[in-house]
C-alpha cells in the first residue's frame, strides 16, 4: 500500500523568508502524481502545486516550488517570500491508478510577522 | 460554476442516531470521493463513486457506513447508529469524467460531525 509521511508536525517561518516542508512516500508504482494541498482555518482544501512522477523538472507555481527526488521518494515544498496568508496546514498527497488521493498527516505552518 | 457543495456544514447527532451528509459535485463532474479527517490528522480516503456505481470502498468501515451517488441528486454519505468516534470532518471531492492521474480533485468545505 502507498503511504505518505510528513515528518514535521509544525514549522515556523519569518515573514518574507523561505521555508521547506518535507514529504516522503512509499510506492512500487512508476506512474503517479504528487500534490501539495493547503488547508487554512476555513478547512477548504486548496491545491498548491502538483508534480508528475515521470517529469524530472521540478514544478513551480509563483512562490511555491518542489524538490522532487524520485529515487529517494522525496517531495518537499519550498515557499519563498513567505506571507502571513501562507499560514495553514499543508498536506502532501499521492495519487496513482485507482484515482484516490493518499494524504500525509500534515504540517502546520506558522508565519511570524 | 459553483464549487463542490457540502451540507450541512455542521451536524450534531446523539449517539445512536443517523447522520446523512450530502455532497453536490461541481457541474459536469461525475466522480465523487469521500474523505474523513480526524482532529490533528490528515484526510483518510473512504470511498470513490461514479454515478450509480461504487468504484472503491476500501476505506469505508465495514459496518454502519454507506455511500451512494444516484443518477440524479447529490452523493450521500450515511452513518447509522453514530458513536463518539465518528466525530470528524467529512470532506467530499469531485473530478470530471476524463479523470487522469493529474486531474485536480476539487474539495468541498467539509461537514463537521459532532456526536454527543
Amino acid at each position: 500500500a502507498q503511504t505518505v509521511t510528513q515528518s514535521q508536525p509544525e514549522m515556523s517561518v519569518q515573514e518574507a523568508e523561505t521555508v521547506t516542508l518535507s514529504c516522503t512516500y512509499d510506492t512500487s508504482e512508476s506512474d503517479y502524481y504528487l500534490f501539495w494541498y493547503k488547508q487554512p482555518p476555513s478547512r477548504q482544501m486548496i491545491l498548491v502545486i502538483r508534480q508528475e512522477a515521470y517529469k524530472q523538472q521540478n514544478a513551480t507555481e509563483n512562490r511555491f516550488s518542489v524538490n522532487f527526488q524520485k529515487a529517494a521518494k522525496s517531495f518537499s515544498l519550498k515557499i519563498s517570500d513567505s506571507q502571513l496568508g501562507d499560514a495553514a496546514m499543508y498536506f502532501c498527497a499521492y495519487r496513482s491508478r485507482g484515482n484516490k488521493l493518499v494524504f500525509g498527516a500534515g504540517t502546520i505552518l506558522r508565519v511570524k510577522s | 460554476n459553483a464549487g463542490v457543495m457540502q451540507n450541512p456544514r455542521h451536524l450534531v447527532r446523539r449517539r445512536g442516531q443517523e447522520a446523512r451528509l450530502r455532497c453536490s459535485p461541481m457541474k459536469g463532474h461525475s466522480h465523487v470521493y469521500w474523505y474523513r479527517q480526524l482532529p490533528e490528522e490528515g484526510l483518510k480516503f473512504m470511498v470513490y463513486l461514479q454515478k450509480e456505481n461504487i468504484i472503491d470502498e476500501s476505506g469505508m468501515p465495514k459496518e454502519r457506513f454507506s455511500a451512494e451517488f444516484p443518477k440524479e441528486g447529490p452523493s450521500i454519505l450515511r452513518i447509522q447508529q453514530v458513536v463518539r468516534g465518528d466525530s470528524a470532518a467529512y470532506f467530499c471531492a469531485s473530478s470530471p469524467p476524463s479523470t487522469g492521474l493529474n486531474t485536480e480533485a476539487f474539495f468541498g468545505q467539509g461537514t463537521r460531525l459532532t456526536v454527543v
